[in-house]
C-alpha cells in the first residue's frame, strides 16, 4: 500500500524558531511536493523536487526552503518561523504529477 | 478570472440523489483534468482523471467540456460516505510540467 508519511501531525512554534517538516515515501517516486492549505486559498505549491537534491520554487516560496538528500525523503525548512506561517503544511510524491498521494499533513501553528 | 474555478457550496443532499459540480478553468491550452476528494481534516485523494470522451467508475462520471471550457462531476445515487470537498484540477501545460492549478473545492454533504 501506497505511504506517505509526515514527522508531526501537530506543532507549536515560536515566531523566529528554524523549524524543520519532513516527509517519507515508500513508493521510489521521482516527485515530491510541498503544500500548504489555508481556508479561502486552497492548495498552495510552497517547492517541488524531481529528483535527489533537483528542486524548483513553486508559487509562494519565500521564507521557505527545501532539501532532498536522499530520494525517499524531502523536507521543509522554515528559516525564521512568523505567524502567517500558521497553515496546514502537506507533502505529496507522485512518479508523474497527476496522481499525487499525500501525506496525513502537519498543522503548524506559529505563535 | 481565477485559473481554476469552483462553486464552494455547500450542496446539501439527500441519500440517493443524483448531484452534480462544474469546474470551469481558464487556460484554453490546459491538457489534462482531475477530481480529487479530500474528507474534512484529511489529505486530498485522486478520485478520477477526466478524458475528452468522458469516464465512468461506478457511481461517478466525469466529462470535459473544452469549447466552454469546463469539467463536470457527476454523483448518482449518493451515499453518506460521499460526503466531502471535491477538488478540481488542473494540468496548464502538456509536457513535463510538474505544477497543477488547485480549484478551492466544492463541498458536499449528503444527508440521511
Amino acid at each position: 500500500d501506497v505511504k506517505v508519511t509526515q514527522s508531526s501531525r501537530y506543532l507549536v512554534k515560536r515566531t523566529g524558531e528554524k523549524v524543520f517538516l519532513e516527509c517519507v515515501q515508500d513508493m521510489d517516486h521521482e516527485n515530491m511536493f510541498w503544500y500548504r492549505q489555508d481556508p479561502g486559498l486552497g492548495l498552495r505549491l510552497i517547492y517541488f523536487s524531481y529528483d535527489v537534491k533537483m528542486k524548483e520554487k513553486g508559487d509562494i516560496p519565500e521564507g521557505y526552503s527545501v532539501s532532498r538528500e536522499k530520494k525517499e525523503r524531502f523536507s521543509l525548512i522554515l528559516e525564521s518561523a512568523s505567524t502567517n506561517q500558521t497553515s496546514m503544511y502537506l507533502c505529496a510524491s507522485a512518479v508523474g504529477v497527476h496522481e499525487q498521494y499525500f501525506g496525513p499533513g502537519t498543522r503548524l501553528t506559529v505563535t | 478570472r481565477k485559473e481554476v474555478e469552483q462553486d464552494p457550496g455547500p450542496f446539501n443532499v439527500p441519500e440517493g440523489a443524483t448531484v452534480a459540480f462544474n469546474c470551469t478553468y481558464s487556460n484554453s491550452a490546459s491538457q489534462s483534468f482531475f477530481w480529487y476528494r479530500q474528507d474534512c481534516r484529511k489529505e486530498p485523494k485522486l478520485l478520477m482523471s477526466v478524458y475528452s470522451s468522458g469516464n465512468e467508475d461506478g457511481r461517478f462520471t466525469a466529462q470535459l467540456n473544452r469549447a466552454s471550457q469546463y469539467i463536470s462531476l457527476l454523483i448518482r445515487d449518493s451515499k453518506l460516505s460521499d460526503s466531502a470537498t471535491y477538488l478540481c484540477v488542473v494540468n496548464p501545460n502538456a509536457g513535463n510540467n510538474r505544477k497543477l492549478i488547485w480549484g478551492l473545492g466544492t463541498s458536499l454533504a449528503v444527508n440521511p
